[in-house]
């Protein structure tokens, strides 16, 4: 069967210092990646997907950047954290389409930048 | 915008009663998805409904789409207090999925 992992956990970093959050797939190829990231009560909102190794789409322009270097890899970064860079991550797979059909999600990243 | 607007926002009910929910949205779509989020947790997928459907059911869910009102329905009859989490919609079209901003279900016991 198929897992989603991501880490770390929860993760407190200072304003300005780099970030890397890591979510990985188990149990499936060539499926595409998805970060969230989900205010606090509030919505996802879509940050990057990917179709395939070193395919990313940027849906919205921020402090962040993805990469996917391998099939089922997906990383998040940033090389300076802000503070409005607070928030839940969320990585999340689906086969077939990208955005099509059902999407799995991972326990998610809780960031707190301060 | 495509994306889907829950409503409400939050609900609280006793166990044992049903739970309704909704969603509208703005554009056509493919496919409308609920999802379920406990508190600090990850996404779980609940159930897809196709725009060329009206109704269905899986377990105590109950979700119907009203293409012409551009709307969705979550139905949880005979709620638990383990129902307690967020609930989101989520609208498919043309390989783009958009995520609401959610209902928070509490279920009192």
């Amino acid at each position: 069967s198929q897992t989603i992992h991501q880490w770390p956990a929860t993760l407190v970093q200072p304003v300005g210092s780099p970030l890397s959050l890591e979510c990985t797939v188990e149990g499936t190829s060539n499926p595409n990646l998805y970060w969230y990231r989900q205010a606090a009560g509030r919505g996802l909102q879509l940050l990057f997907y990917s179709v395939g190794i070193g395919q990313i789409s940027s849906e919205v322009p921020q402090n962040l950047s993805a990469s996917r270097p391998q099939d089922r890899q997906f990383i998040l970064s940033s090389k300076k954290l802000l503070l409005s860079d607070s928030g839940f991550y969320l990585c999340a797979w689906s086969a077939g389409l990208a955005g099509v059909g059902t999407q799995y999600f991972g326990p998610g990243t809780r960031l707190l930048v301060l | 915008s495509q994306q889907g607007e829950e409503d409400p926002q939050a609900l609280s009910i006793q166990e044992g009663e049903n739970a309704t929910m909704n969603c509208s949205y703005k554009t056509s779509i493919n496919n409308l998805q609920w999802y379920r989020q406990n508190s600090g947790r990850g996404l779980v997928h609940l159930i897809l409904i196709r725009s060329n459907e009206r109704e269905k059911h899986s377990g105590r869910l109950r979700v119907t789409l009203d293409t012409s009102k551009k709307s969705s329905s979550l139905l949880i009859t005979a709620s638990r207090a383990a129902d307690t989490a967020s609930y989101f919609c989520a609208t498919d079209r043309n390989n783009d999925m958009r995520f609401g901003a959610g209902t928070r279900l509490t279920v009192k016991p």
